[in-house]
């Protein structure tokens, strides 16, 4: 592949609506990281999966907010009854270190969510 | 709390000017720093951590830890650089790492 892929590219969702956002790491690759980064904001922690355990969600905003890997590989970020504030960027970062990520980090080109 | 500080939104130099992006960081323990790079319509990527200490097109960065800042500095500056610049920390021994708000640099012919 050529990187990590996200799906889709831009989301237009009504306020209230639910949305799933889709992340496919680099083949083989152990850890996976969601960010979100708001207009003319950093990107911001949201949830760190090891192969399939999420061993820190910290920065999920609120209990609207889940994301899942359930193989391994793969991993969705929902959001329910989505809200203006939710609008940003939602990148996906996968790493195949399980430790010092950082080493080797490399990122989606995002999903970019636009709640009306 | 942790926190990382880029003071300046929007930085614009002429081709050969040398250049720094400033970086200032709030953290009480021993962290690692990274400047991350996002040219037009590409994706975020690392530039240099400063665990590595290496030059990487052009750019050095110095971790100061009694001035709690690692700037990014270049001695002559590029058209190619024009890009957003963002700072982060990694705190020691967790791996998410905390971003500035981010430089945009423009550099002019």
């Amino acid at each position: 592949g050529a990187g990590v892929s996200q799906s889709p590219r831009y989301k237009v969702a009504k306020r209230g609506q639910d949305v799933a956002l889709r992340c496919d790491p680099i083949s083989g690759h152990v850890s996976l990281f969601w960010y979100q980064q708001a207009l003319g904001q950093g990107p911001e922690f949201l949830t760190y999966f090891q192969n399939e355990a999420q061993l820190d969600k910290s920065g999920l905003p609120s209990d609207r907010f889940f994301a899942e890997r359930p193989e391994g590989s793969v991993s969705t970020l929902k959001i329910q009854r989505t809200q203006q504030e939710d609008s940003a960027v939602y990148l996906c970062a996968s790493s195949p270190n399980g430790r010092a990520t950082n080493e080797k980090l490399f990122f989606g080109s995002g999903t970019q969510l636009s709640v009306l | 709390a942790q926190r990382v500080t880029q003071p300046e939104k929007l930085l614009s130099v002429f081709k050969g000017a040398p250049v720094e992006l400033k970086c200032n960081y709030s953290y009480s323990g021993s962290p690692e720093l990274f400047w991350y790079v996002q040219y037009s319509r590409q994706r975020l990527q690392l530039l240099l951590r400063h665990i590595s200490r290496e030059s990487i097109k052009g750019f050095t960065a110095d971790l100061n830890k009694g001035e709690t800042s690692f700037h990014l500095k270049k001695p002559f500056a590029q058209e190619e650089d024009s890009a957003m610049y963002y700072c982060a920390l990694s705190r020691y021994n967790t791996d998410k790492l905390i971003f500035g708000t981010g430089t945009r640099l423009q550099v002019f012919p």
